[in-house]
Parts: structure tokens; sequence; C-alpha cells
């Protein structure tokens, strides 16, 4: 399977709303209400951000928002501040018991 | 608290088997899957595979005929095994606990391949 595809790099101001995009195909994206979104700080592990889509685990901020529209799924910050700077994964089941991450987005709080 | 912690050799020769485990405490390995996952320097992650605490396998096509996934419920400890690496499975490893949405994770260890 190939990689969701994530744009490189995203900014914005503090105070400021974010969005980072992860595009797939009919086959895992658009097929499965299955993407998950993870935040990984320099030298940690990733951390699971949204799963099921749009869904936050316990103590994560309702800042961290996601969606889904056809094969593209979406990740918004809202309020941006300091500490969400780091890289952005997503993920999505794709069938076959089998699971696939995008490439990832760094971003950047100005 | 669910934690998770990776433990094996940090250099491996090329063409020699890749060996980790991951401990788990603060909860059983019992109805959970469980997965690895690696990121190679400055790369995305990419999964490995995942295991039931029955024993039940799936794998990344790509690294299907190289892994071996298995658990060990009396020590609480699931293991990966990768043959024949080259320097392109050389990556920080991270185990961690779920299959689609994967909540916990360990620290990650950094397995480097050379001779």
């Amino acid at each position: 399977q190939s990689a969701l595809t994530q744009p490189p790099s995203a900014s914005g101001s503090p105070g400021q709303s974010v969005t980072i995009s992860c595009t797939g195909t009919s086959s895992d994206v658009g097929d499965y209400n299955y993407v998950s979104w993870y935040q990984q700080h320099p030298g940690k592990a990733p951390k699971l951000m949204i799963h099921e889509v749009s869904k936050r685990p316990s103590g994560v901020p309702d800042r961290f928002s996601g969606s889904k529209s056809g094969n593209t799924a979406s990740l918004t910050v809202s309020g941006l501040q300091a500490e969400d700077e780091a890289d952005y994964y997503c993920s999505s089941y794709v069938g076959n018991n089998q699971l696939v991450f995008g490439g990832g987005t760094k971003l950047t709080v100005l | 608290q669910v934690r998770l912690q990776e433990s094996g050799p940090g250099l491996v020769k090329p063409s020699d088997t890749l060996s980790l485990t991951c401990t788990v405490s603060g909860a059983s390995l019992s109805n959970y899957y469980w997965s690895w996952i690696r990121q190679p320097a400055g790369k995305g992650l990419e999964w490995i595979g995942r295991i039931y605490t029955s024993g039940s396998t799936n794998y990344n096509p790509s690294l299907k005929s190289r892994v071996i996934l298995s658990v060990d419920t009396s020590n609480n400890q699931f293991s990966l095994k990768v043959s024949s690496v080259t320097a392109a499975d050389t990556a920080v490893y991270y185990c961690a606990r779920g299959s689609i949405a994967p909540d916990f994770w360990g620290q990650g260890t950094l397995v480097t391949v050379s001779s």
C-alpha cells in the first residue's frame, strides 16, 4: 500500500487556526472511518490526537479536531499555541488488517 | 498507567537478525492488539505489523517475508524479529498498544545496521 499524502509543512501564528490535509484513495481514507492523527515532538514518541476521523482521546485539548471528505482527511488546530509546534502524521486502515501512515507535516508556530 | 518499553541490541550487522522485545506494565496483554512501528531518522512512520494476544499476526506486505512477531503473555511481553537486515532497516523502532489507532507507545529504541 502507498503512503498517504500530507503537505511537508504548515504554519500559523499564535491564536490562529491551521488545517493539515491527508489524502488517500477510495480504498483507504475514502472507504473507512479509521483515520487517526498523531503529534510528534522532536525525540519523542508519537502521541495519538484523533482517532476514527474525529474522536479525541481523553486529555487531548478540544482545539484539535478532525474531519473527512471523500478521500481526504483533515486535522484542524485552533487557537494555535507554541507547544503545538511538532510533526503531525495521519494514518488510515486500508483493509486486509493493514495500516498505512502519511509522510508527515511539520507544523511551525510563527 | 500503561507503559511500554522496548529493549534489544542497538547495533546489528548486515544480514543478521534484528530482535527487539517490548515489555508492558500497567496493563495486561489480553484482549488487545500490539503493534510495531519504525521511523528512519528524519523520515516518516512505517507500520511493521501487529499481533493479538492469541498469537494471530498481520504484517506490512513490504516486510512480511522478513518479519516475525511473537507474544509471551506470561511475561507480559511481545517481540519483533527482522531477518536479513540491511542499512535500510536502520530506524527508531516503537512498540505500541492497539492496531488501527495505537494509543500507548514506547519511547522508541534506535537500531543501527552496520558492520
